[in-house]
């Protein structure tokens, strides 16, 4: 089982939908979970970072973690043609290194 | 723009070559990571420096080397080139290097595309 799974997609929505994004993780010792988007031929950047359970919202973004299923999701509200990207998942479990995990993506095409 | 600057954009080389990825950090950021991406794969932690010394190495091949100079600039190298080393190299940089925490967030380059042939 890997680490982490991400369904890759691709993911079509009209404009204005709701986008569900998802990752699952088998390792527990994960306690730092981020979402990264990345455009075509550009590196990743980063979305949202949450530390341990909980939500956290940042303007159409919402990030949720479930530690007791091992499942985080990002919600991106009233979903925009510029939001047309890789989302990618990533994860840590802190110490002394800085090594980060990644889901393989999941393409987002917002149509206008 | 996130201040990580990569060299060579793309780059086009035969098996067995050896060709060498050049990063600069965003100012002011000591640490430096490798990432390999491709589509099979996704994106791969090779390794990480911080202020000159290796910090943390992940799935990086033994034909592959890097290092931090003291400008802090890093080069990645890659050796006895296989058609399957053909990915994307990201480089990424951080003020710090060490534990994870919401204001150490990493900023990657936009990547150096290599195409072994």
């Amino acid at each position: 089982q890997k680490e982490v799974e991400q369904d890759p997609g691709p993911l079509s929505v009209p404009e204005g939908a709701i986008v569900s994004l998802n990752c699952t993780y088998s390792n527990s010792a994960f306690q730092y979970f981020m979402w990264y988007r990345q455009y075509s031929r550009k590196g990743p950047e980063l979305l949202m970072y949450t530390y341990s359970s909980g939500n956290k919202e940042d303007g159409r973004f919402t990030a949720q973690v479930d530690k007791s299923s091992k499942y985080i999701s990002l919600f991106i509200r009233d979903s925009q043609p510029s939001d047309s990207a890789t989302y990618l998942c990533a994860m840590g479990s802190g110490g002394s290194n800085y090594k980060l995990t990644f889901g393989k993506g999941t393409l987002l095409t917002v149509n206008p | 723009d996130s201040g990580v600057t990569q060299t060579p954009k793309h780059l086009i080389t035969a098996t067995g070559q050896r060709v060498t990825l050049r990063c600069s950090p965003r100012s002011g950021d000591l640490s430096v990571y490798w990432y390999q991406q491709s589509l099979d794969q996704g994106l791969q932690f090779l390794i990480q420096y911080y202020n000159g010394e290796e910090r943390a190495k992940g799935n990086i091949l033994e034909r592959f080397s890097a290092q931090q100079f003291p400008d802090l600039h890093s080069e990645l190298n890659l050796s006895s080139l296989e058609l399957g080393d053909s990915a994307l190299y990201f480089c990424a940089s951080s003020v710090e290097g060490g534990q994870l925490f919401s204001g150490n967030t990493i900023y990657f380059g936009e990547g150096s595309w290599l195409t072994v042939v």
